[in-house]
């Protein structure tokens, strides 16, 4: 049982590439989210999907793209990489609204120098 | 748009003692859903407890139970018997019906000493 699956664990980008954080679930869920984590911080969501094709911004969405094709694969694109989105960060996904514990991947540490 | 606060970054507490974790929020919403996680040094993000905004009856699992007051908007946990795979950020957290995402705090680090 997988769960969620994030790709790849770390990564250092230099300012100015871009690259795709790749998350799938294998649980049927409809939504799913991307977070980024600053050190000494909470969890700040990014984008957000409720299903297949739709997508929605979160808190702090400037710098990423988002796409939503399947119900399983939600990968979020970084272009033009900054200095200031060094951070950890987390794709999860839920089976519906209200109480539904979140499933969270393992996270992926992203450095920008 | 709400908030999530809480007050303690560190707390330190021997084994097997009781701790208790604060969280306020702030919201116009009348009904929501809050969560307690916990990230242990793996990063792993880990529910510990739930609990919805119209039951009065404050939600319990195991050696974990909050202190739910709506009134005060205030969601605390409180730890039984600490262990130390307890250590770990503790995450507050809530969320809107309409699951447009968890809104967190900056988290408490817990450390249980031996």
């Amino acid at each position: 049982n997988a769960g969620v699956t994030q790709t790849p664990k770390f990564r250092i980008l230099k300012i100015g590439q871009s690259m795709t954080l790749q998350c799938a679930q294998d649980m049927n869920h409809n939504y799913m989210y991307w977070y980024r984590q600053d050190p000494g911080m909470g969890l700040k969501l990014i984008y957000y999907s409720v299903g297949a094709g739709i997508t929605d911004k979160g808190e702090v969405p400037n710098g990423y793209n988002v796409s939503r094709s399947t119900t399983e694969d939600f990968p979020l694109r970084l272009e033009l990489a900054a200095p200031s989105q060094t951070s950890v960060y987390f794709c999860a996904s839920t089976a519906m609204t209200g109480a539904t514990e979140a499933f969270f991947g393992q996270g992926t540490r992203l450095t920008v120098v | 748009a709400q908030t999530v606060t809480q007050s303690q970054p560190e707390m330190s507490v021997q084994e097997a003692e009781t701790v208790t974790l604060s969280c306020t929020y702030d919201t116009s919403e009348s009904d929501y859903y809050l969560f307690w996680y916990k990230q242990p040094p793996s990063r792993q993000m880990i529910l510990v407890i739930r609990q919805e905004a119209y039951k009065q009856q404050n939600a319990t699992e195991n050696r974990f139970s909050v202190n739910f007051q709506k009134a005060a908007k205030s969601f605390s946990l409180k730890i039984s018997d600490s262990q130390l795979g307890d250590t770990a950020m503790y995450f507050c957290a809530f969320m809107k019906p309409v699951s447009d995402g968890l809104t967190f705090g900056k988290g408490t680090h817990l450390i249980i000493q031996p």
